[in-house]
């Protein structure tokens, strides 16, 4: 079976761009969700979405968004670009109550 | 929301020795534990996790605890090997029956380095 992919794996960006990052789960896991991954701050928790609806959003501001698609296929957006917003970005998706499969991520660096 | 505090940031230990990395949770509503493992330049893979219905599990040379009175969990690595070396990631999680993310709240992570 597969694992989760994110493409792309790497990009760099200036500050103000937007940038679509694209996540495909397992097959037959409907849950996605996204992370921001930092040197020291973890994995913090942007958004989760099952049966293309939004369930949980963590604390981001709204530059950062996201959707998924029928297939389960996700994508997230980040609007208006900032070097705080380099980082690696990692999705993961499920089937059972709380184990996480994730991808290995899209790494973004905002010049 | 939940938040969950994750210490210390960075364990060195001779291999052969035990290591203890220990989290606390805020939301007594939480009742899912697990514990991800990150080596460099890899993926956080899930490695132990522990429900609020039972206070100790044990996989092999680890094991997580819990104390749901004092809202603490640790992780337990017995005889560290080099390959332990990693980020270990504690969460927490309110889990309902909708599964998936559901709300987990990582910690910050702890560098385990294992000394030769």
């Amino acid at each position: 079976k597969a694992g989760v992919t994110q493409t792309p794996r790497y990009l760099i960006k200036t500050r103000g761009q937007q940038v679509t990052l694209s996540c495909s789960p397992i097959s037959g896991h409907r849950s996605v969700s996204w992370y921001q991954q930092t040197p020291g701050q973890g994995l913090q928790f942007l958004f989760e979405y099952f049966s293309e609806t939004q369930r949980n959003k963590g604390n981001f501001p709204g530059r950062f968004s996201g959707r998924q698609f029928s297939n389960s296929r996700s994508e997230m957006n980040v609007s208006t670009l900032e070097l705080g917003d380099s980082a690696l970005y990692l999705c993961a998706s499920s089937l059972q109550r709380g184990e996480l499969f994730f991808g290995e991520g899209s790494r973004l660096t905002v010049l | 929301g939940e938040n969950v505090e994750q210490h210390p940031s960075t364990l060195s230990v001779q291999e052969g020795d035990s290591a203890v990395i220990k989290c606390t949770y805020s939301d007594s509503a939480s009742n899912y534990f697990p514990w991800y493992k990150q080596e460099l330049g890899k993926r956080p893979q899930l490695i132990i996790d522990i429900r609020s219905n039972v206070g100790e599990k044990k996989d092999q040379r680890i094991a997580v605890t819990l104390n749901k009175t004092a809202k603490h969990f640790s992780l337990h690595i017995t005889e560290t090997q080099p390959e332990d070396s990693a980020v270990y990631f504690c969460a927490a999680s309110p889990q309902s029956s909708g599964g998936g993310a559901d709300g987990l709240t990582f910690g910050k992570g702890t560098h385990l380095i294992i000394q030769p």
